[in-house]
Order: C-alpha cells, then structure tokens, then sequence
C-alpha cells in the first residue's frame, strides 16, 4: 500500500520570506505522478504543483517549486516570497498512473505566513 | 473548466434525521465520483468511490448503511447521511474525474467540490 508522509504537522515563516515543506512516500509503482494541494480556511481544496514521475526536471509554477527526489521518494515543495495570502494547509497526495486517479494523502501541514 | 459543485455548502440538522449532500460536475462528464471526510485539523479521508451506473466502492470501516451514495448520472453524485447522529458532524468533500483522466486532456486527478459542513444537534 501506498504511503504519503508530511512530517511537519505545523510551520511558520514571515512574508517574504522562503519556506519548504518536506513530503515522503511509499510506493513500489515506477510510474505515478505527485501533487501538492493547498486547502484555505475558505477549505477548498486548490491544487498548486504537479510532478511526473518520469520527469526529472522539478515542476515549477511561479513562486512554488518542487525539489523531487525519486530515489529517495522525497517531494519537498518551496514557496519563495511568502505571502500572507499562503496561509492554509498543504497536503502531499501520490496517485499511481492508470489506478484510476485515486488519490493518496498526506496528513498535512498548516503553513502560517506572518506579516 | 472543469468545475465541480457541492451543495448545500452548510447544513445543521437534529439528531435522527438523513441529510443529503449533491455532488454536480457542471462541464464535464464525471464517470468516477470520491467522497471525502475531513476532521478539523486533519487530512481528507476516502470514504467511497462511485462509478456511475454502478455500486459505490466503500473504504475499510465505512458503514454502507449508514452512507448511502448514489451515483446515477454522469454528473450527479449524492451522499445521503442516514439516521445522523452527533458523531457525523464533519466536512465531506467530493471529488470528480471525468473520463480523460490523468495525463491525457486533464492535468488533475480529481476535481474537488467545495465542500459541505454537517453539524449535528
């Protein structure tokens, strides 16, 4: 069975600032994809960055940025320029390809960006 | 594109009543549905899978009884919460992926409803 570790239940950082949020798994798939979700008080579920498993070049979308390690199974995302409007929970998820897209998740991190 | 909407956002309900949630994909066709659960503070928690046209698929510890889920239509999924009680005041998310899929036409696994808060008196 899959598994999706965030081992930082709680983080802070002040605007402007740089942080990253650390996410492991588990799988024995060779062929998956990775995500990082960002969930607002608001409670949406809005996704940030994607990763192919098969791409080794690290997925950017503005200020966020992937650091993914295969061998290791390691996907930290870095958010540059923190904004307060960062502030919400950040949940890693994995979905092996053609599993139907079900989704694993992490057990989040709560991200508090200070002014 | 690709928007999924959740109905009601916000429901408070007595004790020993049903409530049921909608869950509409609004663009696209939606041959799989998810339901979540999320406790304050923590991570989502798949209660079932949906195919539509056929039974839902449960996760381990979900009461089927007590969930009831239907899927009948390629852009409608509901989630009837049976005889609630306080111990099912929760967030229920739902999700749903249309026939493409990952990796083909779409760039997201699934496509999350906004959710619905369910307190119980």
């Amino acid at each position: 069975a899959q598994t999706v570790t965030q081992s930082q239940p709680e983080m802070s950082v002040q605007e402007a600032e740089t942080v990253t949020l650390s996410c492991t798994y588990d799988t024995s798939e060779s062929n998956y994809y990775l995500f990082w979700y960002k969930q607002p008080p608001s409670r949406q579920m809005i996704l940030v960055i994607r990763q192919e498993a098969y791409k080794q070049q690290n997925a950017t979308e503005n200020r966020f940025s992937v650091n993914f390690q295969k061998a290791a199974k390691s996907f930290s995302l870095k958010i540059s320029d923190s904004q307060l409007g960062d502030t919400a929970m950040y949940f890693c998820a994995y979905t092996p390809r053609g599993a139907g897209n079900m989704l694993t998740f992490g057990g989040g991190t709560r991200l508090m960006v200070k002014p | 594109g690709a928007v999924v909407s959740q109905h009601p956002s916000w429901v408070i309900c007595k004790s020993g009543t049903s409530v049921k949630i909608e869950c509409r994909s609004l663009d696209f066709q939606a041959t799989t549905m998810f339901w979540y659960r999320q406790f304050p503070k923590q991570s989502l928690m798949l209660m079932a899978t949906s195919n539509e046209g056929s039974k839902a698929t449960y996760e381990q510890g979900v009461e089927k009884d007590k969930f009831l889920i239907n899927h009948a239509s390629l852009t409608l999924s509901t989630l009837t919460v049976t005889s609630a009680h306080p111990e099912d005041s929760s967030f229920y998310i739902c999700s749903a992926r249309g026939r493409q899929g990952l990796g083909t036409y779409s760039n997201q696994p699934q496509h999350f409803g906004d959710g619905t808060r369910l307190s119980i008196l």
